[in-house]
């Protein structure tokens, strides 16, 4: 069965730094993979998704993700940070023919001013 | 479109009761996910159907736990009876169905069992 790893619990960044989210799956062949976001009080966003083809993937609010068969991960990036990007962030992954992805842990985002 | 409706959004329930937890799904959607969501477990995914029927329902905890899906629009978890260690929020998600399409997840029940 697939897993997933954010080693991360939390992370705190100033505004208009960038960023780095790491997601680390275990699955043997090509995963489906998802970021999600959760912003406080509300249910899960998804911000991209990676299927097959580029490994670099855009999202939306800005956010993109690469894809390394090699290094087992998909980790999420974003250039600068803003203020009201402070959430809650999974990684999910899954597997072909069950269509249900497995959520991580999560990772806290902290944005200081 | 509304977006998937969960209601109530506070439920506060003294060990022992029943709790109903409801979800109305978004129109045109086949696939419908019932979701908890703890400090100390993260996301799991309790139970979910397709075109109203339940597919899998491994993640559902224990018997206390139930959950229906009368018609397309509605689905219904309820916790008969009540834990404190069921305090949780619960979020209902729904999908188009079509293989890896993107969950549309409600804002979610917080559940508070004392």
């Amino acid at each position: 069965a697939q897993s997933v790893t954010q080693p991360d619990i939390h992370i705190t960044v100033s505004e208009g730094a960038s960023l780095e989210l790491r997601c680390n799956y275990s699955y043997g062949a090509t995963p489906y993979l998802f970021w999600y976001v959760q912003s406080p009080g509300q249910g899960l966003q998804l911000l991209l998704k990676y299927f097959s083809g580029d490994t670099l993937v855009q999202g939306i609010k800005g956010f993109e993700a690469e894809f390394k068969r090699s290094q087992s991960s998909f980790n999420l990036r974003k250039p600068s940070v803003h203020w009201s990007d402070a959430a809650e962030y999974f990684c999910a992954v899954g597997e072909g023919g069950s269509y249900i992805p497995t959520f991580g842990r999560g990772t806290s985002l902290i944005v200081h001013p | 479109d509304a977006g998937v409706i969960q209601s109530p959004r506070h439920e506060v329930t003294e060990m022992g009761q029943e709790v109903t937890l409801r979800c109305k799904p978004i129109s045109g959607h086949d696939y419908l996910f019932w979701y908890r969501q703890t400090m100390m477990r993260g996301l799991e995914l309790l139970i979910y159907f397709n075109n109203n029927v339940p597919i899998d329902d491994s993640g559902m905890p224990e018997d206390r736990f139930s959950a229906k899906m009368p018609n397309a629009s509605f689905s219904t978890l309820k916790i008969q009876p009540s834990e404190p260690r069921d305090s949780a929020v619960y979020f209902c998600a729904s999908s188009p169905g079509t293989g890896w399409d993107e969950q549309y997840f409600g804002p979610g029940t917080r559940l508070t069992v004392t």
